[in-house]
């Protein structure tokens, strides 16, 4: 089973549409959590830090579900600038003071006119 | 302005030949990392450190060789060992808190020619 595994997608959803993107990890010690985004041939930026049960940052909702080890992002209102591939990064904790950083395959979204 | 670098931003290697990507950062950062990223795929992690004299084979160490003798910097040897190296090449740092993101440099893009 991989660390962190994400749908690959693509998603194709039309402007305005709800979105949600699921990320399942292994570790159930793992600490933190993150959503980055990454647009073709650039590196990722960061989108959103998952700390607790969830946030919410404008039309974007990243939720945690430690029970079940996966967090979730959910993009409401869709732009087409959203388009994107948007990468789930776990933080795998260790003995030390930083963890292994390990990321999902990333989710495509693409958001038609 | 506190950041990460690589460089270069192209590279172009022959055959057999050994060439070290350069990362630096500048935001007194415990741990770095290195991946790499084929197209369409995700970020799949080479080696990380987590402290200075100190570094972790990741999940594809085969071909590639780190050092970290100072804090600031995480240089990676592709060795002519690795067979398939043209991929796009990028390094994170973290900060020590478990819960901090990774920031990124802009990658390094490595072709075999």
């Amino acid at each position: 089973r991989k660390e962190v595994e994400q749908d690959p997608g693509p998603f194709n959803v039309p402007e305005g549409a709800t979105v949600a993107f699921n990320c399942t990890y292994s570790n159930s010690a793992s600490q933190s959590f993150f959503w980055y985004r990454q647009d073709c041939r650039k590196e990722p930026k960061l989108l959103m830090s998952v700390y607790s049960s969830g946030n919410e940052d404008g039309r974007f909702t990243a939720q945690l579900n430690r029970a079940s080890q996966y967090i979730s992002l959910l993009i409401r209102d869709s732009k087409l600038s959203d388009s994107a591939t948007y990468l789930c990064v776990v933080n795998m904790g260790g003995s030390s003071n930083t963890g292994k950083l390990i990321f999902g395959q990333g989710t495509t979204l693409q958001v038609k006119p | 302005d506190g950041g990460i670098t690589q460089s270069p931003k192209y590279l172009f290697r022959k055959e057999g030949q050994n060439v070290t990507l350069s990362c630096e950062q500048n935001l007194n950062h415990d741990a770095m990392y290195w991946y790499r990223q084929d197209p369409g795929q995700g970020l799949r992690l080479i080696y990380y450190s987590q402290i200075v004299n100190d570094f972790q084979k990741g999940d594809i160490a085969e071909g590639y060789s780190v050092s970290r003798e100072k804090k600031e910097s995480f240089p990676l040897t592709v060795t002519s060992a690795q067979k398939n190296p043209t991929a796009f090449y990028l390094c994170a740092s973290t900060g020590t808190a478990l819960r901090t993101e990774a920031f990124f440099g802009q990658g390094t893009r490595l072709t075999v020619v």
